[in-house]
């Protein structure tokens, strides 16, 4: 079936640096995507969504980036805090109530 | 205080029990899920909700059962047909279908 997937498992970065995690998906009848950060042994958490009818949205420190040629996501993390070590997810969603999850990036962040 | 609560955090039962999983939401979201997430996985769908005696069996509903009885309450039993029950359980809620979903904190289910 047509899944969200991620280029990187796991992102090492140095405290203060910036980040940036991938997610390639293939449906192209997906118009909504979510980032969700996991730390570990809790539920995912809602960090930023985007519509297919924008390329960029920002938030407080994030932004996610659309690329719709290339079914391309990311979700840039700016000034990288300890705070921000967690898996991270991107989910899309084709259909309704169908919310398909990436295999997720570890984050890890350097002191 | 808006949210999920899902209890207990973590359980312990032994193979052939059934065991009910407790979800509650006071968001008044009209949809609810059940996600099973394995370690070093992503999250699977085991059932959804999309109203009140309504509900759909996802991905990997096999040994699973549901109820939606109420709006904010949607209760998960793993039964001792699921093969392997030891996972992470995830409940999460919606406004509607096309809306984010919101997680609750997880029951780590352990059976042996």
């Amino acid at each position: 079936g047509e899944s969200v997937g991620l280029h990187l498992p796991t992102l090492s970065v140095q405290e203060g640096d910036n980040s940036i995690i991938n997610c390639a998906y293939s449906n192209s009848a997906s118009d909504y995507f979510i980032w969700y950060k996991q730390e570990s042994g809790k539920g995912p958490q809602f960090i930023i969504d985007i519509r297919s009818n924008m390329d960029k949205r920002q938030g407080q420190r994030v932004t996610v980036l659309l690329n719709k040629t290339v079914k391309h996501l990311s979700l840039q993390i700016a000034a990288t805090q300890p705070g921000d070590s967690a898996v991270y997810f991107c989910a899309e969603i084709p259909s309704s109530y169908k919310l398909i999850f990436g295999s997720g990036t570890r984050l890890l962040v350097r002191p | 205080d808006g949210g999920i609560t899902q209890s207990p955090k973590y359980l312990f039962r032994k193979e052939g029990q059934n065991v009910t999983l407790s979800c509650e939401q006071n968001l008044n979201h009209d949809a609810m899920y059940w996600y099973r997430q394995d370690p070093g996985q992503g999250l699977r769908l085991i059932y959804y909700s999309q109203i009140v005696n309504d509900f759909q069996k996802g991905d990997i509903a096999e040994g699973y059962s549901v109820s939606r009885e109420k709006k904010e309450s949607f209760p998960l039993t793993v039964t001792s047909a699921q093969k392997n029950p030891t996972a992470f359980y995830l409940c999460a809620s919606s406004r509607d279908g096309w809306s984010e979903q919101y997680f609750g904190p997880g029951t780590r289910l352990t059976v042996t």
